[in-house]
């Protein structure tokens, strides 16, 4: 069965300064992830994903995130954190019959002027 | 092209009613997803539909319904309402099949009084 965990439920980070958001898997076959954004009683809105290729893949907003195999790892970074970037993220797996979505429990980030 | 739309916005009431939520997915779309997003527990999965039936459901009680239309769209019943199903419920849509995302419509803020 998969799952997600994100690591921290609440990161905070000074205006400028690297982001890094945890994000492992558990799953059987190859996975598809994802990372979600969500402001403030909105919906989520799709920040990335990774489904096969590369493993540093590239989103909106200047975030990336690594697929590392090795480590069940899907980390979601950003070199220099902005005000606007405060939000709640949330991390996804699809399941290995590619219709359903795992969620992790979602990590809020803050930062700091 | 529109997103996917969901209506009411917010939603206020008694105790012992009924509720209903509804969700316009992307057009092409033929898969719908329901979540509860009650405070501090993420996202919970509530159902899932597909081409006009219910594929999948979480564990939720069966005072929690729904059904999907013809025309993709779908509807959340929640009958003899109670404190704690005051929540966002999201509503999200993709294609069938593949490695794509999900959508997510803004939410219907549910409060029940």
């Amino acid at each position: 069965a998969q799952s997600v965990t994100q690591l921290g439920s609440h990161v905070s980070v000074s205006e400028g300064a690297l982001v890094l958001l945890r994000c492992n898997y558990s799953s059987s076959v190859p996975p598809y992830l994802f990372w979600y954004v969500q402001y403030p009683n909105q919906g989520l809105q799709l920040l990335l994903k990774y489904t096969t290729g590369a493993t540093l893949v590239k989103g909106i907003n200047g975030f990336e995130a690594e697929f590392k195999k090795s480590e069940t790892s899907f980390h979601l970074t950003k070199p220099s954190a902005h005000m606007s970037d405060a939000a709640e993220y949330f991390c996804a797996v699809q399941s290995d019959t590619g219709n359903q979505f795992y969620f992790g429990t979602g990590t809020s980030l803050t930062v700091i002027p | 092209e529109a997103g996917v739309t969901q209506s009411p916005t917010h939603l206020i009431k008694t105790r012992g009613q009924q509720a209903t939520l509804r969700c316009s997915p992307i057009s092409g779309h033929t898969s719908v997803y329901w979540y509860q997003q009650a405070l501090g527990l993420g996202l919970q999965f509530l159902l899932w539909y597909d081409e006009g039936e219910e594929r999948n459901r979480g564990n939720f009680p069966p005072r929690f319904s729904g059904r999907q239309f013809p025309n993709y769209s779908s509807e959340l019943n929640v009958n003899a309402l109670e404190l704690e199903d005051s929540a966002l419920y999201l509503c999200a849509s993709r294609t069938r099949v593949g490695d794509t995302e999900a959508f997510f419509g803004q939410g219907t803020r549910l409060t029940v009084v």
